[in-house]
């Protein structure tokens, strides 16, 4: 069946620091990927997304690259903020399934000032 | 405002009662989710309808029933509610055919005591 699976947190970064939470995922045919965000006491909100091979996401300062050869879906910002403090999800919908969207574990990144 | 929303925010209730979460959205899609959030923030879909038809269920209690009156309406009633229910529980609505990802509500925070 479709996993994603996710990079372990807890990630703790300085305000201005790289960030990357790595994603690969396993899923029939060619899925289309997904980076939620959920910020404290909130629900998920869509952050970016690609449905192709080579697709770049990008939202906020936010990038991710769909790399099929690697199936691979890695989340990147160049300088982040305190305000980006959050859970990330990566997820995927594959192109065979009832559209059913199917979540990494979530990665909890706390930055700090 | 176009959103997915869904009442109560917060539910405490006690072991044995019956309960229900309602959620509706205003966007026009024709499938909706219901996602149960664990304390370890794991997402685990439970149920989707499609044009108020079941199509997804998934290994859930069958203490859980959700009910579609329509296309922009899918709630979630609890029976004999356990410890083990306390979660978070997320609706979600999407367009069949169309890669955008689902859109979700803010959530509901069920605390069986």
């Amino acid at each position: 069946g479709d996993s994603v699976t996710q990079m372990e947190g807890p990630v703790t970064l300085s305000e201005e620091a790289f960030l990357t939470i790595n994603c690969t995922y396993t899923a029939t045919g060619y899925p289309s990927l997904f980076w939620y965000v959920q910020y404290p006491g909130e629900g998920l909100q869509l952050l970016l997304k690609a449905t192709k091979a080579d697709d770049k996401g990008s939202n906020k300062g936010f990038e991710a690259t769909y790399r099929k050869e690697t199936t691979s879906f890695h989340l990147e910002k160049g300088s982040v903020q305190v305000s980006d403090s959050a859970v990330y999800f990566c997820a995927l919908i594959s192109s065979g399934s009832a559209r059913q969207l199917t979540f990494g574990s979530g990665t909890q990144l706390t930055v700090l000032p | 405002d176009t959103a997915v929303s869904q009442t109560p925010k917060y539910l405490v209730t006690q072991m044995g009662n019956d309960k229900s979460i309602k959620c509706e959205q205003n966007l026009g899609h024709d499938t909706m989710y219901w996602y149960k959030q664990d304390s370890k923030k794991f997402l685990k879909i439970m149920f989707s309808y499609n044009n108020k038809e079941l199509i997804i269920n998934e290994t859930v209690p069958n203490r859980f029933s959700p009910k579609s009156p329509d296309k922009a309406h899918l709630n979630l009633h609890i029976n004999s509610l356990e410890l083990g229910d306390s979660a978070v529980y997320f609706c979600a609505s999407s367009q069949s055919g169309v890669n955008y990802g689902y859109t979700f509500g803010s959530g509901t925070r069920l605390t069986v005591v």
